[in-house]
């Protein structure tokens, strides 16, 4: 299993940009990199997925180098909201290789 | 849109006592997740279920076990409960036909507490 190492904590201020770097040196050829995001006593919810170059959707961007050991998760113009734990999970499915949840990065966003 | 249910919210046990979760997943997903997260912890992954069979096993105590039935939902039973199986108890669920990836997306979650 790809393991992920992500910076425990992180903080910013409203209306930054916040970018969240996770390494997975050990990611197989067919893995995927996935970002979840979690609020207090809910269920982790799904930011992103990537495999290669970038994705962008409504909330985020993901970068991923050509040599895919790591990820940057870039978040625009945080708000308060945004506070959170963020993961950064490595798998694939049918690789039979669920994904594991590592010590994720605990951001704190100040007014 | 529906989203995962977990039944119940909350469970009070004794020690040494039995418990059961259920999982229902979103409609026609095929797999479900089960993961277990103390508090001030990150999710534990526990175990998986693929079209009604184990997929993949984390780190489920023997006292623990878990099926997944012909309708697609779940259980997750706990017998001989300790103070230490108190946590959130999170499933999740994946939709079929993506090859390669593992998007989960996530129920609200059990909340067990054992004295």
């Amino acid at each position: 299993l790809a393991k992920t190492t992500q910076p425990i904590s992180m903080d910013s201020y409203e209306g930054q940009e916040v970018n969240i770097t996770c390494s997975h040196n050990n990611i197989a050829t067919n893995d995927y990199i996935t970002w979840y995001q979690q609020f207090p006593s809910q269920g982790p919810r799904f930011i992103i997925q990537g495999y290669k170059t970038k994705v962008t959707n409504e909330v985020a961007s993901l970068f991923i180098p050509a040599d895919r050991k790591s990820s940057t998760l870039s978040l625009p113009r945080v708000s308060l909201s945004d506070t959170a734990v963020y993961y950064c999970l490595v798998g694939g499915r049918y690789n039979n290789n669920d994904m594991r949840f590592g010590a994720g990065t605990r951001l704190t966003v100040k007014p | 849109a529906a989203g995962v249910i977990q039944s119940p919210r909350h469970l009070i046990k004794e020690k040494r006592e039995t418990a059961t979760l259920k999982c229902y997943p979103i409609p026609r997903h095929d797999t479900v997740y089960w993961y277990q997260q103390g508090p001030g912890q990150d999710p534990q992954f526990l175990i998986s279920f693929y079209e009604k069979m184990q997929s993949d096993k984390g780190s489920i105590p023997d006292r623990f076990s878990a099926q997944q039935f012909s309708d697609y939902h779940s259980e997750l039973n706990m017998s001989s409960l300790e103070l230490g199986d108190s946590a959130l108890y999170f499933c999740a669920s994946s939709p079929p036909g993506l090859a390669s990836t593992d998007t989960q997306y996530f129920g609200p979650g059990t909340r067990l507490t054992v004295l």
